[in-house]
């Protein structure tokens, strides 16, 4: 299986500053269509997950663009650029190239 | 818009049975494949199953492969996840979502395995 290792797993961050979550893969992640499908999710306490970034760097409707996403092969980076209180919850990346799918362990946004 | 509506779970004994569905709307049901994803009480996300929308793949996480049967009704909208030899550690929200690449989440149903 592909392990998603997710850094740091806790992060209080301080409104209106940048944040920087790290999500490393065991195997690459580019599927053989060339595209690499390393996804991240947003959990707000008390709701569902939901998508903010497919393909590495795609942004879902509706994501403020705050959020931004990159990398490539076995590392990525999910961003925000200035923190709002909106944001806190945990954020977790997932890679949908292989079988089965797996989540990083998530990291806990909190505001300081 | 898109609508997962997650139904069936409960608290069941260890070695039960249960069915869970999830009854979707706002999109053409059958051409998009679905998953469920569950997380335990206080936990992060595990992937579970999928069945694409209707040449009958499907794919198990190797923790219910053999317990575990996902389906669905195309002509009902409706995915569920027969759930067998229940184990204490099946304890969790298992939530609905839409796509190979988990587009959309339903708001989830909770099982709890505990005698």
């Amino acid at each position: 299986d592909v392990v998603m290792t997710q850094s740091p797993l806790s992060l209080p961050v301080t409104l209106g500053q940048p944040a920087s979550i790290s999500c490393s893969s065991s195997q690459s992640l580019v599927y053989s269509d060339g595209n690499t499908y390393l996804n991240w999710f947003q959990q707000r306490p008390g709701q569902s997950p939901r998508r903010l970034i497919y393909k590495v760097s795609n942004r879902d409707s509706g994501v403020p663009d705050r959020f931004s996403g990159s990398g490539s092969g076995t590392d990525f980076t999910l961003k925000i650029s200035r923190v709002e209180a909106e944001d806190v919850g945990v954020y977790y990346c997932m890679q949908t190239t292989h079988w089965p799918r797996t989540f990083g362990q998530g990291t806990k946004v909190e505001i300081k | 818009e898109v609508k997962l509506l997650e139904s069936g779970g409960g608290l069941v004994q260890p070695g039960g049975s249960l069915r869970l569905s999830c009854a979707a709307s706002g999109f053409t049901f059958s051409t998009y494949a679905m998953n469920w994803v569950r997380q335990a009480p206080g936990k992060g996300l595990e992937w579970v199953s999928v069945i694409s929308g209707t040449t009958g793949y499907t794919n198990y996480a190797d923790s219910v492969k053999g317990r575990f049967t996902i389906s669905r009704d195309n002509s009902k909208n409706t995915l569920y996840l027969q759930m067998s030899s229940l184990r204490a550690e099946d304890t969790a929200v298992y939530y609905c979502t839409k796509d190979w690449h988990i587009i959309n989440w339903g708001q989830g149903t909770l099982v709890t395995v505990s005698s």
